[in-house]
């Protein structure tokens, strides 16, 4: 069974704190994410990385970074937390490039639901 | 970006009856689409996807239909259930799987 392990599910920070969130897949996967989820939001993409060592913005980077020093693990970083990112932040994994993945589709994690006070 | 949107946030439904969860999309260079189920505390679970080059394709009671021409997407679920009672998305995507996300769309299933 595949399987996408968020290291924590809920976390509480204080403001200016920097946060490590961890995430690691066991299906040897190429694309790791990170989202965060928002109520009338939606889930919007914070970081992507589609190989070791590399990494591609999102649609909301900002106060964000990312690290990819193994396949199998991908961690998102904040740098200085602040209340606006409390939120629920979930990795997600899929196999290599759409025209090799055979529609697999993009696996989640359970979840981290961070609270910054 | 692009934008997913769908067209009911909330949808009440007999349990037993069929479900319909509606979704538009912006963007008619995607070609790959998912729907997930994400119950409460809990990440999105995959449940069907499609490609831009099928225009309909079935589950295990369920059954997903893409229109290309009015970019609309829709999940049907047969004989729904309650434990189908979830928040549904669509998503669409292209290279590197890099996925859009709607907001959601809330299914109560009614004993």
């Amino acid at each position: 069974d595949v399987k996408v392990t968020q290291s924590s599910r809920y976390l509480v920070k204080r403001t200016g704190e920097k946060v490590f969130l961890e995430c690691v897949q066991d299906m040897d996967h190429e694309n790791m994410f990170w989202y965060r989820q928002d109520p009338g939001l939606g889930l919007r993409l914070i970081y992507f990385s589609y190989d070791v060592k590399m990494k591609e913005k999102g649609d909301i980077p900002e106060g964000y970074s990312v690290s990819r020093e193994k396949k199998e693990r991908f961690s998102l970083i904040l740098e200085s937390a602040s209340t606006n990112q409390t939120s629920m932040y979930l990795c997600a994994s899929s196999p290599g490039v759409f025209g090799s993945s055979g529609g697999m589709g993009t696996f989640f994690g359970q979840g981290t639901r961070l609270t910054v006070v | 970006g692009e934008s997913v949107g769908l067209h009911l946030p909330t949808l009440s439904v007999q349990e037993g009856d069929n479900s319909i969860i509606n979704c538009a999309y912006s963007n008619s260079a995607s070609d790959y689409f998912i729907w997930y189920k994400q119950e409460s505390g809990k990440g999105p679970q995959f449940i069907i996807d499609i490609r831009s080059n099928m225009d309909k394709r079935q589950g295990q009671r369920v059954t997903v239909l893409l229109n290309k021409t009015v970019k609309h997407l829709s999940l049907q679920i047969a004989a729904t259930q309650p434990g189908d009672s979830a928040v549904y998305f669509c998503a669409e995507g292209n290279n590197f799987n890099k996925f859009y996300f709607g907001s959601g769309t809330k299914l109560n299933v009614k004993p």
